[in-house]
């Protein structure tokens, strides 16, 4: 059984520019959430889909938005991006929302210049 | 406002040594604690799961206990092996109808051969 997938794995971007990242999960699980993790403020969700509608959202800025696919595959997109969204982008499968078995993948470690 | 604190901050062992983690949570009510290993580079891997109405829970070598009462949470590592050189998050989920769960910043932990 595949585990969660996520891609790119490394992602060098310019300030200013948007970025998208991919993450599909595992076969039969319906619900995707993201993370940010940083070395100062460690990891900090970002936002939950479930079945194709956004669920729960952390306490990030507008720029930060998501959206996931019938298929359950989610999409993270960033746009106008600072320096200090440099971080590694953590996404977690689970079979349902605010289920107690959550699935991380490796994540995108992305890099702003 | 929902607080996870962990200590030590990084830990340095001896192999075959065992150690305890500690996890002091502010969130109430709660649906579940978690603890992770995340090796460097790599998204973190679910070690145990525990319900606000659990005492303790092992997985092999990993024994994780929890006191609702005191808000406090104990990772114990017996028989310290070098692969368990990774950082160790604590993350707890409250319950309620919000699923945004809070994580701990994690202790480094640093088996020495």
């Amino acid at each position: 059984k595949a585990g969660v997938t996520q891609t790119p794995r490394y992602l060098i971007k310019t300030r200013g520019q948007q970025v998208t990242l991919s993450c599909s999960p595992i076969s039969g699980h319906r619900s995707v959430s993201w993370y940010q993790q940083t070395p100062g403020q460690g990891l900090q969700f970002l936002f939950e889909y479930f079945s194709e509608t956004q669920r729960n959202k952390g306490n990030f800025p507008g720029r930060f938005s998501g959206r996931q696919f019938s298929n359950s595959r989610s999409e993270m997109n960033v746009s106008t991006l600072e320096l200090g969204d440099s971080a590694l982008y953590l996404c977690a499968s689970s079979r349902s929302q605010g289920s107690t078995e959550a699935f991380f993948g490796q994540g995108t470690r992305l890099t702003v210049v | 406002k929902n607080q996870v604190e962990q200590s030590p901050q990084s830990l340095i062992i001896l192999e075959g040594k065992n150690c305890t983690l500690q996890c002091n949570y502010t969130v109430s009510p709660f649906s579940n604690l978690r603890w992770y290993k995340q090796d460097t580079g790599r998204g973190p891997v679910s070690l145990t799961i525990m319900t606000f109405s659990e005492n303790t829970k092992s997985n092999g070598r990993y024994t994780a206990t929890l006191d609702a009462d005191t808000k406090q949470s104990s990772l114990h590592i017996t028989a310290s092996q070098l692969s368990d050189s990774a950082s160790y998050i604590c993350v707890v989920t409250p319950s309620g109808g919000s699923y945004i769960p809070t994580f701990g910043r994690g202790t480094s932990l640093i088996v020495h051969p």
